[in-house]
């Protein structure tokens, strides 16, 4: 089973600030990793697939990299509604196996 | 427009069953993937399961193996979750999810969930 571990737990930063959020895998996923953004009540949106490819409709000021085991989702300038958790997703496997999410992130207002 | 509606939520008592399901519309629903992701009150998503377009790709969490069983109807656009001997630890938001194009295997549009209790 691979693991995937995102870090930090929290992050705090202020509004117009630059936010880097981790995701790491157990074993090589190649770039079968994608991050989703949850807002409170609400269904996880997908912002990023095939590790740095920006989902329809998602502003540039996200950017994901990375390969083999580490990597990272950028949020350039964060804005009020950037505000929620993140979560990294690890579709390797598939389809002859599993998926596995990370623990999540969240950012938080400074 | 792209919609997936859950329902079958509610609550259940341990070792009960539920049956899930997924309506779907907008899209050509026999040319996608589907999942099956939860979520524990104030936890993490936790992928449960996915069925390819034919059905011949089944995987379950070890969590939910031997119990859960997921299914599609391509005739009635529409998935399933078979839910058996359930537990206090199934308690969760159940979101369906469809996988992206192509084949692709990972979600990208997603129901707003179905809250399902288990508790005596």
């Amino acid at each position: 089973e691979i693991v995937m571990t995102q870090s930090p737990a929290t992050l705090s930063v202020s509004p117009g600030e630059r936010a880097t959020l981790s995701c790491r895998a157990s074993q090589s996923v190649t770039n079968n990793l994608a991050w989703y953004q949850q807002r409170p009540g609400q269904a996880p949106r997908l912002l990023i697939f095939a590790a740095s490819t920006r989902a329809a409709g998602i502003p540039g000021r996200f950017s994901g990299s990375g390969s083999g085991t580490e990597f990272t989702l950028t949020i350039s300038s964060l804005q009020s509604e950037d505000f929620a958790v993140y979560y990294c997703l690890q579709y390797n496997n598939w389809p002859r196996g599993e998926k596995t999410f990370g623990q999540g992130t969240k950012v938080e207002i400074k | 427009e792209v919609l997936l509606v859950e329902s079958g939520g509610g609550l259940v008592k341990p070792g009960g069953s539920l049956r899930l399901s997924c309506a779907t519309s907008g899209f050509t629903f026999s040319s996608f993937n589907f999942n099956w992701v939860r979520q524990a009150p104030g936890k993490g998503l936790e992928w449960v399961s996915s069925i390819s377009i034919r059905s011949d790709n089944i995987y379950y969490a070890d969590s939910v193996k031997g119990r859960f069983t997921i299914s599609r109807d391509n005739a009635k656009n529409s998935l399933y979750l078979q839910m058996n001997s359930l537990r206090a630890e199934d308690t969760a938001v159940y979101f369906c999810a469809r996988d992206g194009p192509l084949r692709s295997g990972y979600p990208d549009y997603w129901g707003q969930g179905t809250l399902v209790t288990v508790s005596s």
